[in-house]
C-alpha cells in the first residue's frame, strides 16, 4: 500500500518563486493535514481538511493555500516563496479520527528557499 | 500563549541515564495527550494518555499524566544513543480542533 505519497522530497526556490507540494492519499482518509518543522521545533499546523471540498486555517497559515477537490489529494501552494518558508513540510492523513496515532505521515519534503 | 510547554528544550545525558521530560498544557476541553518520537523524519507515536495516574509504559520508556495539575511526563531509563531523537507532545481537545504541539524536546544521548 502506498500510504502517504508527499513529492517533491527536496526543493531549492529563489525568493519569490512559487510552487505546489504534491500530496497524495490511497486509504480514503478523511482527515488530511500540512504541518511544517523548523529546524530543532515541534510540528506546526498550516492548514488542513476535514474532507473533500473543505479546508481550515492552522496555526501558520500565511504564505500559503491549499485546495481539496477530491478525497485523495491536498496539494499546498506557495505563491511567492520568502526565506521564512524554509522548512520541512509534512502531509498527514487520518480516518475518522483526528488523534495523531490514527495520522499517516508522508515521508516530507525539504524546502530551501534563498 | 502557547498551549503545550515542553521542558527542556534540549537535553544531553551519558548512555544509562535516566531522563524526564516534561509537558504541561492548558486546552479548554482535553481529549488526549500524546507523545512522539522523531529522529530524521515523520513523528512515531508512543503513548496516547486519556486518564489521570495509570502508567503507561513500553520498554525502557514509560509515561504518565496528571489532568489535575495539566500536565505529563515521560521517563526513559537505561538511555542508549539510539534514544537520541525529538521528543514531541501533542493535545487534542474535544472540539473540532486540530491537535497542538509542543516545540519538543531535543534529547541527544552521548556513549
Amino acid at each position: 500500500n502506498a500510504g502517504v505519497t508527499q513529492t517533491p522530497k527536496f526543493r531549492i526556490l529563489k525568493i519569490g518563486q512559487s510552487m505546489t507540494l504534491q500530496c497524495t492519499q490511497d486509504m480514503n482518509h478523511n482527515y488530511m493535514y500540512w504541518y511544517r518543522q523548523d529546524p530543532g521545533m515541534g510540528l506546526k499546523l498550516i492548514y488542513y481538511s476535514v474532507g473533500a471540498g473543505i479546508t481550515d486555517k492552522g496555526e501558520v497559515p500565511n504564505g500559503y493555500n491549499v485546495s481539496r477537490s477530491t478525497t485523495e489529494d491536498f496539494p499546498l501552494r506557495l505563491e511567492l516563496a520568502a526565506p521564512s518558508q524554509t522548512s520541512v513540510y509534512f502531509c498527514a492523513s487520518s480516518g475518522a479520527s483526528r488523534a495523531l496515532e490514527k495520522l499517516f505521515f508522508g515521508s516530507g519534503t525539504q524546502l530551501s528557499v534563498l | 500563549e502557547d498551549k503545550v510547554v515542553q521542558s527542556p528544550l534540549s537535553l544531553v545525558v551519558h548512555e544509562g541515564d535516566t531522563v524526564t521530560l516534561n509537558c504541561s498544557y492548558e486546552v479548554t476541553n482535553f481529549r488526549s495527550l500524546l507523545w512522539y518520537k522523531q529522529e530524521k523524519k515523520a513523528p512515531t507515536f508512543l503513548f496516547m494518555l486519556t486518564s489521570s495516574g495509570i502508567e503507561k509504559k513500553s520498554g525502557r520508556l514509560s509515561s504518565i499524566l496528571d489532568k489535575k495539575e495539566l500536565f505529563s511526563i515521560l521517563n526513559i531509563t537505561a538511555t542508549q544513543t539510539g534514544d537520541s531523537a525529538i521528543y514531541l507532545c501533542a493535545v487534542e481537545d474535544s472540539g473540532n480542533t486540530p491537535l497542538v504541539f509542543g516545540k519538543g524536546t531535543r534529547l541527544s544521548v552521548i556513549a
